[in-house]
């Protein structure tokens, strides 16, 4: 089972910052969080991971709370073509471990 | 970054016939590849671990002598649906985890539609 869960759907003017959330309130402390989106069609692809640091990057910055719990994808200027599903993902960080998909959030 | 390539994208077949996917991580090598299974408007589902030189393993529910999974060399594994039924029809998607200095993320090829008729 996944262990997030997140908002089916969001809206977003474009232009405008996306925020989207993510609750992982039974993440373990080696767990990092993974985000991806799957652009309709095509293979997920990834955008960001954290452990329990912010982290930015050219496509989207990732904030996590304090206790873990938490975390919210920013998309800084969405634009149509971030329209995908997000999906938040808790994971490992060992090489071979498996991503459990859930139901994401349509953007 | 890493690529993931898939293929074909796209196929059909008659039911009762055998359609085969290929799975093959470009530039890297790749011990483990999952593959995925995606129904209209549903999340994908994990299907099976593959792994380079032994047996995959299988999630719950999913039959192995219907999926055929093959993982011979560090930069290829293929699936095979044997018997296709048109309930076998599906988005299947297939991943590799990065190693060393490309980051341990999941890398995915870019889907193959099966349609059986």
């Amino acid at each position: 089972d996944a262990k997030t869960t997140q908002p089916p759907s969001m809206d977003c003017a474009e232009g405008r910052a996306a925020n989207l959330p993510c609750n992982h309130s039974t993440i373990s402390g080696n767990e990092y969080v993974y985000w991806y989106r799957q652009i309709h069609s095509q293979g997920p692809q990834y955008i960001i991971h954290g452990l329990k640091n912010n982290e930015t990057n050219e496509m989207a910055s990732l904030i996590i709370t304090e206790d873990r719990k938490s975390s919210t994808l920013i998309l800084p200027h969405a634009t149509l073509r971030d329209t995908a599903v997000y999906y938040c993902i808790v994971r490992g960080n060992f090489g071979n471990e498996k991503l459990t998909f859930g139901t994401g959030t349509r953007l | 970054g890493a690529v993931v390539s898939q293929h074909p994208s796209w196929v059909i077949c008659k039911s009762g016939t055998s359609v085969k996917i290929e799975c093959r991580s470009l530039d890297f090598q790749a011990t483990t590849m999952f593959w995925y299974r995606q129904f209209p408007k549903q999340s994908l589902m994990l299907m099976a671990t593959s792994n380079e030189g032994s047996k995959a393993t299988y999630e719950q529910g999913v039959e192995k002598d219907k999926f055929l999974i093959n993982h011979a060399s560090l930069t290829l594994s293929t699936l095979t649906v044997t018997s296709a039924h048109p309930e076998d029809s599906s988005f299947y998607i297939c991943s590799a985890n990065g190693q060393g200095a490309i980051g341990t993320e999941a890398f995915f090829g870019q889907g193959t539609r099966l349609t059986v008729v």
